[in-house]
C-alpha cells in the first residue's frame, strides 16, 4: 500500500530555514503523471498549497511562499523534499506531505503531517 | 488566485440526518474540484473527486454534485463517525487552493 512519512525538525529557529523531508512507499516518486506536493495548516484553519514538484523534477510554487520554497525530488531514495529559508513564527504550522494525481486532479495519499514550530 | 468559499462553516447535526456542505468558486474551475474529510490531528482523507466520483473506499452516503463554480458535498445519512471536518479543494490551476472548512458537529 502507499504510504508516505514526513521527517525533519520540529523546532527551527527564526531567520533559519526549514526542512523537511517526504519517504514515500509503495509507490515511485517517478510514477508519470504524479505530483508530489506540500501543504501546511495552522491551528484551527484550512491547509495552504505550498507547491509541488512534477514526476519529472519540474516544480511549481504557491507565489506568496515562491521566493523562499525550494522543493527536490531523490529518485534514489524514493523520496521528495521541502526547504523554506527566513523562516518566521507564522510559518509555525502541521506540514503535510501529499500525491495528487494527475487522473483525477486530486491529492489521494497524505503523509499523516508533521508539527514544525518557529522560536528562538 | 481562485478563491474558495465554504458554507456553513459549521453545523450541528443528529445521527441520521442529510447534511449538505456547499462550496463556490470565485471563477470556474469545470469539475476539477474535491472534497476532504478531516479529523483532529489526521491528515485530510479524499472523499470525492472530479466533482462526483466517489474516490475507492468512501461509503455511498457520501456524494458530491456541481460544475463551474458551485459544488455541494452531501452525507445522505450521518453517522457517528462522520463528525469532523470538511474541506473542499480546487485543483483547476495554480496555486492549488482550499476552502475554509465545514465542522460538523453533533446536535
Amino acid at each position: 500500500q502507499v504510504q508516505l512519512q514526513e521527517s525533519g525538525p520540529g523546532l527551527v529557529k527564526p531567520s533559519e530555514t526549514l526542512s523537511l523531508t517526504c519517504t514515500v512507499s509503495g509507490v515511485s516518486v517517478s510514477t508519470p503523471r504524479s505530483f508530489w506536493s506540500w501543504s501546511r495548516q495552522s491551528p484551527g484553519k484550512g491547509p495552504e498549497w505550498i507547491g509541488y514538484i512534477y514526476y519529472s523534477g519540474s516544480p511549481n510554487y504557491n507565489p506568496s511562499l515562491k521566493s523562499r520554497v525550494t522543493m527536490s525530488l531523490d529518485t534514489s531514495k524514493n523520496q521528495f523534499s521541502l526547504k523554506l529559508s527566513s523562516v518566521t513564527a507564522a510559518d509555525t504550522a502541521v506540514y503535510f506531505c501529499a500525491r495528487e494525481n494527475d487522473d483525477g486532479d486530486f491529492f489521494d495519499y497524505w503523509g499523516q503531517g508533521t508539527l514544525v514550530t518557529v522560536s528562538a | 488566485d481562485i478563491q474558495m468559499t465554504q458554507s456553513p462553516s459549521s453545523l450541528s447535526a443528529s445521527v441520521r440526518d442529510r447534511v449538505t456542505i456547499t462550496c463556490r468558486a470565485s471563477q470556474t474551475i469545470r469539475t476539477y474540484l474535491s472534497w476532504y474529510q478531516q479529523k483532529p490531528g489526521k491528515a485530510p482523507k479524499a472523499l470525492i473527486y472530479g466533482a462526483t466520483s466517489l474516490q475507492s473506499g468512501v461509503p455511498s452516503r457520501f456524494s458530491g454534485s456541481g460544475s463551474g463554480t458551485d459544488f455541494t458535498l452531501t452525507i445522505s445519512s450521518l453517522q457517528p463517525e462522520d463528525f469532523a471536518t470538511y474541506y473542499c479543494l480546487q485543483t483547476y490551476n495554480t496555486p492549488r487552493t482550499f476552502g475554509q472548512g465545514t465542522k460538523v458537529e453533533i446536535k
